[in-house]
């Protein structure tokens, strides 16, 4: 089993949808992130947080320590949030990040 | 620049040829991280750096690979006869922060070995 599971794998919605990807780990941390990476590699950094939740225009992410789980939630999706969306935890002493595999969302017009 | 810059963008090597990745971070950024992604995967830690000193690098899939960050800035990734399985996006990463900053992440070398 994967240290950080993320789910849908997949996920296609029709712009204006309510998106929300999910993320579950099993080990201790300091800090989540969940990052945003569009074709050709170039990885964007969306929030980190260790606790509670935080907003960033139509971005919303909250994390549950106790039940060790985040969630990604768009509002009002649209086509160029077409991406892949990777949760990534830092564990250890020298907070090494451990990746999801990503959810690849795509938000069709 | 402003960003993390990384080169070449792409590498194509032949099976056994030695490769460079280069990894520019964003000036004074105490924090430097190598990450390998292989296609259609998450990304997987390499190694970490703080400032010159390599403080882990149980992430490096064999003795093949090697990084330095001689001087605490510009950071090489170095990989030695090289392997088709080593075909992936070379990511770097840095932070202003010793443990638990903000990480900016440069746009990748995609190696692609033959």
């Amino acid at each position: 089993k994967n240290e950080v599971e993320q789910s849908p794998q997949n996920l296609t919605a029709q712009e204006g949808e309510f998106i929300t990807i999910n993320c579950s780990y099993s080990v201790g941390i300091s800090a989540l992130h969940w990052l945003q990476q569009h074709p050709g590699g170039g990885i964007v950094s969306l929030f980190m947080l260790s606790s509670g939740k935080k907003k960033h225009g139509r971005l919303i992410a909250t994390i549950n320590i106790q039940e060790k789980h985040s969630s990604l939630h768009i509002t009002a999706s649209h086509p160029r949030d077409s991406a892949v969306y990777i949760c990534a935890v830092r564990s250890g002493s020298q907070g090494n990040l451990i990746f999801g595999k990503g959810t690849k969302l795509s938000v069709k017009p | 620049g402003a960003g993390v810059s990384q080169s070449p963008r792409y590498k194509v090597a032949k099976r056994g040829q030695d490769v460079a990745l280069r990894c520019d971070p964003i000036s004074g950024h105490v924090s430097l991280f190598w990450y390998q992604q292989a296609l259609g995967q998450g990304p997987e830690f390499l190694t970490y750096f703080q400032n010159e000193a390599q403080l882990d690098k149980s992430g490096l899939p064999s003795d093949r690979f090697f990084a330095e960050r001689p001087e605490g800035s510009v950071s090489t990734l170095k990989i030695q006869r090289t392997q088709q399985e080593d075909s992936a996006v070379y990511l770097c990463a840095s932070s202003q922060a010793v443990r638990y900053g903000e990480l900016f992440f440069g746009e990748g070398s995609r190696l692609t070995v033959l």
